[in-house]
């Protein structure tokens, strides 16, 4: 049971918009400490999409954006490609568990 | 540009000891502000934080693991070790090390290394 709760799964036709939801507490998302965003192709490591909440890195297209409010966070992707087709996982920090905390991941899929 | 990469074994028996290094270039560790660490990912499964150490030598772990983990620096090497006590067959993952982003409000992990695979079977 991880501390940031992610759907399983997501899915949208090409060319179709997607958000994914992070639920948290008061103690992390609340507390508030920023919420960042990771992509993870099959095979491949963890790779940063989003930090502190609306923030892309250098490379990141501007059709994933994200967004914070109270204890939940989203990540937004826009004109979905087949190769957007990924494991994303959302990450803060807890300040009750003292530890970095990472949502359980979710699946998306590009019919 | 910040590459970090693990090496280790691939296979350890339960009850022995894991040891992991990292190596990493582009940053040092001597560098105030600079943190390295270490998550782990089951397979299928999502990430988990498991330790951290700072440019000034403090270090951080995951409660849950605290008494089984040890980390340590050498930065004349731009390398940190991990050490993972009591391995247990739950404990096979990928190991990834991570450059920390430090930030007011929160601080997040980029970039990754590319992860080493540990079995833990008998």
């Amino acid at each position: 049971q991880s501390v940031l709760t992610q759907p399983p799964s997501v899915s949208g036709a090409p060319g179709q918009r997607v958000t994914i939801s992070c639920t948290g507490s008061s103690s992390n998302i609340g507390a508030p400490y920023h919420v960042h965003w990771y992509r993870q192709l099959p095979g491949t490591a963890p790779k940063l999409l989003i930090y502190a909440d609306t923030n892309r890195p250098s490379g990141v297209p501007d059709r994933f954006s994200g967004s914070n409010s109270g204890t939940s966070a989203s990540l937004a992707i826009t004109g979905l490609q087949v190769e957007d087709e990924a494991d994303y996982y959302c990450q803060s920090y807890d300040i009750s568990l003292s530890t970095w905390v990472f949502g359980g991941g979710t699946k998306l899929t590009v019919l | 540009q910040i590459t970090l990469k693990e090496s280790g074994p691939a296979l350890v028996k339960p009850t022995q000891t894991l040891t992991l290094t990292c190596s990493f270039s582009g940053f040092s560790l001597s560098t105030n502000g600079v943190g390295v660490g270490w998550i782990r990912q089951p397979p299928g499964k999502a990430p988990e934080w498991l330790a951290m150490i700072y440019w000034n030598d403090d270090k951080r772990f995951t409660p849950s693991l605290k008494s089984r983990l040890t980390i340590a620096r050498d930065t004349s090497k731009n390398e940190v070790v991990l050490t993972m006590i009591n391995m247990d067959p739950v404990d096979t993952a990928t190991y990834y090390c991570v450059h920390l982003i430090i930030k007011p409000g929160g601080n997040w992990f980029d970039p990754w290394g590319q992860g080493t695979l540990v079995t833990v079977s008998s």
